[in-house]
């Protein structure tokens, strides 16, 4: 099956800066790759999303890159702000056509801390 | 509803007890996934329900563990005898179908096994 990993575990950075979260995953077929941010005893937020015919994608402060020949992916925040401190996990998915479903498979996780 | 609701948002139990845990989506999302995500961890995958079609189970840890769901609206998933190591925020999300379509979470269930 899919395996994901994700790092850093945790990240601190000054306000302003950017963060950067790193992905790789197991299968070359996982063609869906979104993050999730997920504060402190609330629900996962879907926040950005890329599909494998897609190398970049941008909304706003937040970017993700896909890199299908290494199989990774990264999520990228500019000018963090204090309200961007949470969990980000990132996940894959396999297509329809080979997994019932899209059932995600989920990286560990990165604490981030935007410091004022 | 606006978003995934899900019930009750704690629960705390004796080992051994069984719980069940209510999950209503998004009106409309054919496709409905229960997830664990125990403290300080990622997402694990439990079960997948889209449509009339059989469930996907292949994440269910024991056989402890079941899920039910009727039609496309409401799903349960119940945990018989329960076990300290099930204490977990137990997470379910809905999405319109198949295909690459994004998941929406609930807020889910904290449950906590004495």
């Amino acid at each position: 099956g899919e395996n994901v990993e994700q790092h850093p575990s945790t990240l601190s950075v000054q306000e302003g800066d950017s963060a950067v979260i790193k992905c790789t995953y197991s299968d070359s077929a996982s063609n869906y790759f979104p993050w999730y941010k997920q504060e402190l005893g609330k629900r996962p937020q879907l926040i950005i999303d890329i599909r494998s015919n897609v190398g970049e994608k941008k909304d706003q402060r937040i970017a993700v890159t896909l890199n299908k020949t290494a199989k990774h992916f990264s999520l990228h925040i500019t000018e963090t702000q204090p309200e961007d401190s949470a969990v980000y996990f990132c996940a894959a998915t396999l297509p329809s056509s080979k997994a019932a479903g899209n059932k995600l498979t989920f990286g560990g996780g990165t604490r981030v801390l935007v410091k004022p | 509803g606006a978003g995934v609701s899900q019930s009750p948002s704690n629960k705390v139990t004796e080992k051994g007890k069984d719980v069940e845990l209510r999950c209503d989506p998004i009106s409309g999302h054919t496709a409905l996934y229960w997830y664990r995500q125990r403290l300080g961890q990622g997402l694990e995958f439990l079960i997948y329900f889209q449509g009339n079609s059989a469930p996907d189970k292949s994440g269910l840890p024991s056989d402890r563990f079941s899920a039910e769901r009727t039609g496309e609206s409401v799903s349960t998933l119940t945990i018989q005898r329960t076990q300290q190591e099930d204490s977990a925020v137990y997470l379910c999300a809905s999405s319109l179908g198949q295909g690459l379509q994004p998941q929406h979470f609930g807020d889910g269930t904290r449950l906590s096994i004495l």
